[in-house]
């Protein structure tokens, strides 16, 4: 059962577009979370991360996080072509052993010219 | 930046051969991990360790041993490949003691079992 639930699977949008990416789990222990992104080819790259309810901004990325509905999501502005890559949410319990991170399948973006 | 390192970046292997994949990290962290990654699946954990000469299993052992010799080597060993083992392997490095856990990734092995 997976425990981190992704979607959409895939998005495309246009060059200057808005993309957006969501992220549900199924786990109350899940407190802190993270976006990664994987260009083809390559190894996961984190992205951001968000331990508070509300919304975080890095540049032309926003993350928004509601611990009550155990929703998380991601918002990308501007989306330029080198966006393209796949998206994934992660999330670890608090006191979690090892460091360990819970992946979601992920969403593929293909951003068009 | 975190540096990590995996060697071979492809391989290709008979089944019910051994097979080993190694990783090395100059980034001082305690802890180490393996994941594999299929299509639909995204990244699931098999071994991780947080101090040397110690793993644990993660969430799909079966199939797979690590080993971590020291701090900044960890590998992987499919003791008799198969077919369904056949996936891109991924290893990665956290610091405890750094904001979150941020886990820092290598560029990935190809495995393919034939």
């Amino acid at each position: 059962q997976q425990k981190v639930q992704q979607s959409p699977e895939s998005l495309s949008v246009p060059e200057g577009g808005m993309a957006s990416f969501n992220c549900t789990s199924s786990d109350r222990n899940f407190q802190y979370f993270w976006w990664y992104r994987q260009h083809s080819g390559e190894g996961p790259k984190a992205l951001m991360s968000i331990f508070s309810d509300g919304d975080k901004k890095e540049g032309r990325f926003t993350a928004h996080l509601n611990k009550a509905s155990l929703h998380v999501s991601l918002h990308i502005r501007d989306s330029q072509p080198s966006d393209s890559a796949l998206y994934f949410c992660a999330a670890r319990s608090y006191g979690g052993s090892g460091n360990k991170l819970i992946f979601g399948t992920g969403t593929l973006l293909s951003v068009k010219p | 930046e975190a540096a990590v390192t995996q060697s071979p970046r492809s391989k290709v292997a008979v089944t019910g051969g051994k097979v080993t994949l190694s990783c090395h990290q100059t980034n001082n962290h305690d802890y180490m991990y393996w994941y594999r990654q299929d299509t639909g699946h995204g990244l699931r954990l098999i071994h991780y360790s947080y101090v040397a000469d110690s793993t644990e299993k993660g969430d799909i052992p079966d199939g797979y041993k690590a080993s971590r010799p020291s701090q900044e080597n960890f590998s992987l060993i499919l003791e008799l490949a198969s077919l369904s083992q056949t996936a891109v392997y991924f290893c990665a490095s956290s610091d405890p003691t750094g904001e979150g856990y941020e886990q820092y990734f290598g560029p990935g092995t190809r495995l393919t079992v034939l």
